[in-house]
């Protein structure tokens, strides 16, 4: 069964600080791997998809990389704002269509 | 764009009442899916379908029900309501052919359940 980790749990971080938000999985047979935010009592939000031939994804202050054999991914963010506040989850979708999601990553971003 | 649409967006029941969670989407997704979302545990796959008349089972699929007579919509059923089913609901949908599966999959605002 595939098992997906987030560490940290939680991270505080002053403004304009960069930060690297890690997602691990057990068994690197994905087909892709998605970043969403999820804001207090609000659906998930996409962030970034990486396809399992991509090694990394851009948008904006926001790049995430894919190390499908190491079962690793990060996310990271430039310069933080408040307004990332977040809760930051990955997943990983298989072949079968099925996802497996993380805990998550709590973020605040203190002004 | 109204995207994943769920109702209702609370609900309180007692245990062994029944009800249904509704999910509709205006993407022309084929496929759909509901999941759970509780402390500590992350989001779980329930039931998924890749297609009207198409269903299967997820992680955690005991005392739910699902099936997919459109390809709009896929409701969510509790059959007798526990206390363990207190949760947060989610219906998400996405493309599932090849090439689609590489767009990201799309979420409702979810369905709060407590079961008393």
């Amino acid at each position: 069964k595939q098992e997906v980790t987030q560490i940290p749990a939680a991270l505080s971080v002053p403004e304009g600080e960069n930060l690297v938000l890690n997602c691990s999985f057990t068994d690197s047979a994905i087909y892709n791997l998605q970043w969403f935010r999820q804001d207090p009592g609000k659906g998930l939000t996409s962030l970034l998809l990486i396809q399992s031939s991509q090694r990394e994804q851009t948008s904006g202050r926001l790049n995430a990389s894919l190390d499908k054999s190491s079962g690793r991914s990060t996310l990271y963010i430039a310069a933080s704002q408040p307004g990332d506040s977040a809760t930051y989850l990955c997943a990983v979708r298989l072949v079968s269509n099925q996802f497996y999601f993380g805990t998550g990553t709590s973020l605040t971003v203190i002004p | 764009n109204a995207g994943v649409t769920q109702t209702p967006k609370f609900q309180v029941l007692k245990t062994g009442q029944s009800m249904t969670l509704q999910c509709a989407q205006d993407m022309n997704h084929e496929y759909m899916s509901w999941y759970r979302q509780d402390p500590g545990m992350g989001l779980r796959l329930i039931h998924y379908s890749v297609g009207a008349g198409i269903t299967d089972q997820g992680e955690v699929p005991n005392g739910y029900n699902v099936s997919r007579s459109t390809t709009e919509d896929f409701p969510l059923r509790l059959l007798s309501a526990a206390p363990s089913q207190t949760s947060v609901y989610f219906c998400a949908s996405s493309y599932s052919r090849t090439g689609g599966r590489n767009q990201p999959q799309h979420f409702g605002d979810g369905t709060r359940l407590s079961i008393l």
